[in-house]
């Protein structure tokens, strides 16, 4: 399976803090994406990288920036967190052969107070 | 906009039953089609992927259809057992390249023993 990594798993923050949360993937792979999911919405798209330094938005980047100096990790920043960032927010990879498939990390829960 | 539906959004059967889970989605010009499971608290787990040139997908007591022509999918599980309690997530990924997986919201399962 593929290598994908999270951190922090959890984490609590107060309004108006800079947040980054950090995905590391040990494949080398192309793509990755951060989602956040809450309920009643399911997962939704932040950003997404295609490349070191190669990043677009998402269906629901307002209040997010990414970086990607490394192909390994990818950063999602929250740079003034508010409460409707309390969510939880998973990274994924894209296979960049065979079936292509999508591999996910554990998430991090992020309560914003 | 590509929009995808799970119908029922949960489902309680006794342990030992078929049954199915259904995921329709409105533009059937998707790559492919990926099933994945979530238990409460944690990650997604790949259950099945299938390209849109494919019909179907086993895996185990899992069987993934799709027909893209008519914008559906749907999830057979056999001999269902309460190990089977989760939620199964549907998502497509588009044609074009680079686009990101588009989740449904989801059936959550309950299998009592």
């Amino acid at each position: 399976d593929a290598g994908i990594t999270q951190s922090p798993r959890h984490k609590v923050t107060e309004t108006g803090t800079p947040v980054t949360l950090r995905c590391h993937q040990t494949e080398n792979h192309r793509y990755m994406y951060w989602y956040r999911q809450d309920p009643g919405h399911g997962l939704r798209l932040i950003h997404y990288s295609y490349g070191v330094k190669d990043t677009d938005k998402g269906e629901v980047s307002d209040g997010y920036s990414v970086s990607r100096s490394k192909t390994e990790d990818f950063l999602l920043t929250l740079e003034s967190a508010t409460s409707s960032q309390t969510s939880v927010y998973f990274c994924a990879i894209r296979e960049p052969t065979g079936n292509y498939g999508y591999t996910f990390g554990s998430g991090t829960r992020l309560t914003v107070v | 906009k590509q929009e995808v539906t799970q119908i029922p959004a949960a489902l309680s059967v006794p342990e030992g039953e078929n049954l199915v889970l259904n995921c329709s989605f409105t533009d059937s010009a998707i790559y492919n089609l990926q099933w994945f499971r979530q238990d409460p608290g944690k990650g997604l787990t790949s259950l099945l992927l299938i390209q849109s040139s494919q019909r179907e997908q086993t895996s185990g007591r899992l069987n993934a259809s799709l027909d893209k022509s008519s914008g559906r999918s749907t999830l057979y599980i056999a001999a269902s057992q309460p190990g089977d309690s989760a939620t199964y997530l549907c998502a497509v990924r588009l044609s074009q390249a680079g686009t990101a997986l588009i989740f449904g919201k989801g059936t959550t399962l309950s299998v009592s023993s």
